[in-house]
C-alpha cells in the first residue's frame, strides 16, 4: 500500500523568507509518480509538478524548487522569497504505475505574512 | 481557462436525497476521476473511469455511488441517498492518458443537512 506523510501541519513565515515543505512517501513499487498540488483559499487544486521515480534531478521553476531523494523517500518542496499569495494548503501525492489513482498526504498549511 | 468545469459549485441537500454532480471536460480526455475532500482533511480517491466503465474504485465508493458519461461528454457522480458524512468537496479530475497530467476541476461543495 502507498502512503504519503506531510509531517508539517502548518507553517507560518514572513514574506521573503524561504520555506521548505516536507514530503515522505512509502511504496513497494519501483515505478511511481510524485506530485505537488496547491489548494488556495478558493478551494481548487492547482497542479505544480509531477516527477517520476526514475528522474532524481532536482527541478526549479521560478521561485519553486523540488528536491527528490529516493534514498530517503522524500520529495520536498521549497519556495524561495515567499509571498503572501503563496498562502495555501500544499498537498504532496503519489501514484504507482497502473492508473492515476493518487494517494494524497494530509497537506501542509502555509501562511505567509506581510 | 480550466481544463474541466464542475457543476454545481455548491449544493445543499437534505439527508436521503439524491445528488448528481457534473463534470465537463474542455477537450477530449479519456480518463476521468472523482476525488473527495472532507472539510479540513486530505483528498481521497473515489473512482476512476475509462472507456465507459469503472477501472478502479476505493472502499469509500460503495453502492450509494455511481458514475457515468450519459452523453459522451458530461461525466457525472450520483449519490443515491445522501448521508451527513457525504458532506465534502468533490473534485473531478481528467487526464488524456493513464499516467498523464491530472487536471482537477474547481470542485463541487456538497452540504448534507
Amino acid at each position: 500500500a502507498q502512503k504519503v506523510t506531510q509531517a508539517q501541519t502548518e507553517i507560518s513565515v514572513v514574506e521573503k523568507e524561504d520555506v521548505t515543505l516536507d514530503c515522505v512517501y512509502e511504496t513497494r513499487d519501483t515505478t511511481y509518480y510524485l506530485f505537488w498540488y496547491k489548494q488556495p483559499p478558493s478551494g481548487e487544486l492547482v497542479f505544480l509538478i509531477r516527477r517520476n521515480s526514475f528522474d532524481e534531478q532536482n527541478e526549479i521553476s521560478g521561485r519553486y524548487s523540488w528536491n527528490f531523494q529516493k534514498s530517503t523517500s522524500s520529495f520536498n518542496f521549497t519556495i524561495t522569497a515567499s509571498q503572501v499569495v503563496d498562502s495555501a494548503v500544499y498537498f504532496c501525492a503519489l501514484s504507482v504505475e497502473y492508473g492515476n489513482k493518487l494517494v494524497f498526504g494530509a497537506g501542509t498549511i502555509l501562511r505567509v505574512k506581510s | 481557462e480550466p481544463e474541466v468545469t464542475q457543476t454545481p459549485s455548491h449544493q445543499v441537500t437534505q439527508m436521503g436525497q439524491e445528488v448528481i454532480l457534473r463534470c465537463v471536460p474542455i477537450s477530449n480526455h479519456l480518463y476521468f476521476y472523482w476525488y473527495r475532500q472532507i472539510l479540513g482533511q486530505k483528498v481521497e480517491f473515489l473512482v476512476s473511469f475509462y472507456n465507459n466503465e469503472i477501472s478502479e474504485k476505493s472502499e469509500i465508493f460503495d453502492d450509494q455511488f455511481s458514475v457515468e458519461r450519459p452523453d459522451g461528454s458530461n461525466f457525472t457522480l450520483k449519490i443515491r441517498s445522501t448521508k451527513l458524512e457525504d458532506s465534502a468537496m468533490y473534485f473531478c479530475a481528467i487526464s488524456d492518458r493513464a499516467l498523464g497530467e491530472l487536471f482537477f476541476g474547481e470542485g463541487s461543495r456538497l452540504t448534507v443537512l
